[in-house]
């Protein structure tokens, strides 16, 4: 199947401090990207959406000058966690699927460890 | 999107069925019911979808009543590594963008 990564994989910044977090779609263009967030036990929760060359769709509740989304390229989204506070620690999962396929599945990448110390 | 509701919690032994309801009792017609499981710590895995017909794959069997307001995921021999949070999640098929909202799920435990 569909392979999403992500860069890096957990990382730990100091609060005030802002970090790029990666999601790549490895062998197919993804048209439409996600981004969730998760906090321990709980479910996913999508922040946004991102559609490849046009600005990022957020959903209510998530300030979208704090979490910046770049969806240049058919392959990149950077979700970026500007001035990050220790309330922004959490797991952070990106999906993609390409719109131009008959394909209903969503693939996920494997997280992002977000820690804010 | 229709709402779900699922078990919080459920145990199963080593290779039997697990079975795994879910209620979408305000489902409309053109929405799907998508399944996706969540190992500790990773991203989420598509298992298997569905509009109204039964449906199985290498995976899992997907087993929707007739009036649509409930569907059952069979995991036909349960191992240790099916040990997941799964997610039924309801959802329209896309003209545009897929929007997947997942709620609590099932917290699956294979026993061995």
């Amino acid at each position: 199947g569909a392979v999403v990564s992500q860069h890096p994989s957990w990382v730990i910044c100091k609060s005030g401090t802002s970090v790029k977090i990666e999601c790549r779609s490895l062998d197919f263009q993804a048209t439409t990207m996600f981004w969730y967030r998760q906090f321990p036990k709980q479910s996913l929760m999508l922040m946004a959406t991102s559609n490849e060359g046009s600005k990022a769709t957020y959903e209510q509740g998530v300030e979208k000058d704090k979490f910046l989304i770049n969806h240049a390229s058919l392959t990149l989204s950077t979700l970026t966690v500007t001035s990050a506070h220790p309330e922004d620690s959490s797991f952070y999962i990106c999906s993609a699927r390409d719109l131009r396929t008959s394909s209903y599945e969503q693939y996920f990448g494997p997280g992002t460890r977000l820690t804010v110390t | 999107d229709a709402k779900t509701t699922q078990p919080p919690s459920m145990d199963c032994a080593e290779g039997r069925a697990a079975n795994l309801p879910c209620n979408h009792s305000t489902i409309s017609g053109n929405e799907y019911v998508y399944w996706y499981r969540q190992i500790h710590s990773q991203g989420p895995q598509y298992i298997i979808h569905g509009l109204k017909n039964n449906e199985t794959n290498e995976m899992a069997s997907l087993i929707i009543t007739e009036d649509r307001k409930s569907s059952t995921l069979i995991l036909p021999h349960a191992t240790l590594r099916d040990t997941a949070v799964y997610y039924c999640i309801v959802s329209a098929r896309p003209q545009g963008a897929q929007k997947l909202v997942f709620g609590q799920g099932t917290r699956l435990t294979i026993n061995p």
